[in-house]
């Protein structure tokens, strides 16, 4: 069974703070690795994805893998109220089409 | 540029009705998904598309099948619709690569109630 694991959470951290998720899969042989934001009752929006061991950066967002370890994290900086929503981890194994999706972690920001 | 679209966004149906739930892209992409999503379970794969011409059950197919009727266009179809299937659904689809298939596109879903 391929699997993807994320802390439920909530996970709250202040206005301004760091907020650092992590997710762990099963699969070694994954290549390909997501982060999506869901809103609450809207669709996922793609953040980032990242192939490549080490650190991905796009504006206050910052993906890291280690393919050794076997986890992929997602920081976000300069945490704002609006990005309080469920973050989704998903990876795609090697060889096959199939995106697998943690069950997702969901971030307060305190104001 | 509509991307992924979704249709009906609502849908209530009692216990051993049918329906199809419709998706259609318009980024070109050759390979389409439907997923459902549930509280606590995260989104799970119903069924993918790899390319026109081909449809793969994923985790949990049971209750459905699926058409790829073109490339723009994968439908999801319930033939008796039960209580266990109420559920968010979202089609997606992206586009293989020869090292890396792209993110998935998500459409706006679909919220099935099953009386």
């Amino acid at each position: 069974q391929k699997e993807v694991e994320q802390n439920s959470g909530p996970l709250s951290v202040p206005e301004g703070a760091i907020a650092s998720l992590n997710c762990t899969y099963s699969d070694r042989g994954s290549q390909s690795f997501f982060w999506y934001r869901q809103y609450s009752g809207k669709s996922p929006e793609l953040i980032m994805f990242i192939y490549s061991n080490g650190d991905k950066e796009d504006g206050r967002f910052t993906a890291q893998l280690n393919k050794a370890s076997q986890y992929v994290s997602l920081l976000i900086r300069d945490s704002q109220p609006s990005d309080s929503a469920t973050y989704l981890c998903a990876v795609l194994p090697q060889g096959t089409y199939k995106y697998i999706f943690g069950t997702g972690t969901r971030l307060k920001v305190l104001a | 540029n509509a991307g992924v679209t979704q249709t009906p966004k609502f849908q209530v149906l009692k216990t051993g009705q049918s329906m199809t739930l419709q998706c259609a892209q318009d980024m070109n992409h050759n390979s389409m998904y439907w997923y459902r999503q549930d509280p606590g379970m995260g989104l799970r794969l119903i069924y993918y598309s790899a390319s026109e011409g081909t449809t793969d059950k994923g985790e949990v197919p049971n209750g459905y099948n699926v058409s790829r009727l073109n490339k723009r266009e994968f439908s999801l179809r319930l033939e008796s619709a039960a209580p266990s299937q109420t559920s968010v659904y979202f089609c997606a689809s992206s586009e293989p690569g020869r090292l890396h298939n792209s993110p998935l596109h998500f459409g706006n879903g679909t919220r099935l109630t099953v009386t």
